[in-house]
């Protein structure tokens, strides 16, 4: 079964922590995307990726940091979390579309992040 | 810049009735829509996806139409079950990416 793997479902960090997300997926997608879920707002992007060791900034990057050293993997840093960042962080991935060819986003579960 | 809402937030309904579920966009550009159904604490999962080149598309138990010249697009769910109870939102896009409107929260009735 084909999936999309983030390592925590529920973190816990203090104010100032630096914390790592990490998602990885085992369909040989080129996409791969990080997001926000509060209610309310649905979805938000944070941060996507394109390809090995690129990166492209969503519409909420401030504060966040990612890395994509392997197709494989997409890891999202905070790098001094904060109360605000406390949110459902969702990692998803796709197949770059070509031409009329389309593919949807295939999700993980779900961190949720408590920052103290 | 682009926008995808849902009409409600939360939406009942009796066991065994059909849901609509309805999704409105911006950008006449989009041309690949999706429906997804979040469970409580899971991540989205897949129910159908349509193209722009489609006013309807049939799965097992759900519908979803497109209406291109209001930016309409809507989901039904054929006798509703418990194990459909979710929140369901609709993304549109092109290219590479899409937009994901904030839900609406589908409880059904026993």
């Amino acid at each position: 079964d084909v999936k999309v793997t983030q390592s925590s479902r529920y973190l816990v960090k203090r104010t100032g922590e630096k914390v790592f997300l990490e998602c990885v997926q085992d369909m040989d997608h080129e996409n791969m995307f990080w997001y926000r879920q509060d209610p309310g707002l649905g979805l938000r992007l944070i941060y996507f990726s394109y390809d090995v060791k690129m990166k492209e900034k969503g519409d909420i990057p401030e504060g966040y940091s990612v890395s994509r050293e392997k197709k494989e993997r997409f890891s999202l840093i905070l790098e001094s979390a904060s109360t605000n960042q406390t949110s459902m962080y969702l990692c998803a991935s796709s197949f770059k579309n070509r031409g009329a060819l389309r593919s949807g986003y295939t999700f993980g579960s779900g961190t949720r992040l408590t920052v103290v | 810049g682009e926008s995808v809402g849902l009409h409600l937030p939360t939406l009942s309904v009796q066991e065994g009735d059909n849901s609509i579920i309805n999704c409105a966009y911006s950008n006449s550009a989009s041309d690949y829509f999706i429906w997804y159904k979040q469970e409580s604490g899971k991540g989205p999962q897949f129910i159908i996806d349509i193209r722009s080149n489609m006013d309807k598309r049939q799965g097992q138990r759900v519908t979803v139409l497109l209406n291109k010249t209001v930016k309409h697009l809507s989901l039904q769910i054929a006798a509703t079950q418990p194990g459909d109870s979710a929140v369901y939102f609709c993304a549109g896009g092109w290219d590479n990416q899409f937009y994901f409107g904030t839900g609406t929260s589908l409880t059904v009735i026993p």
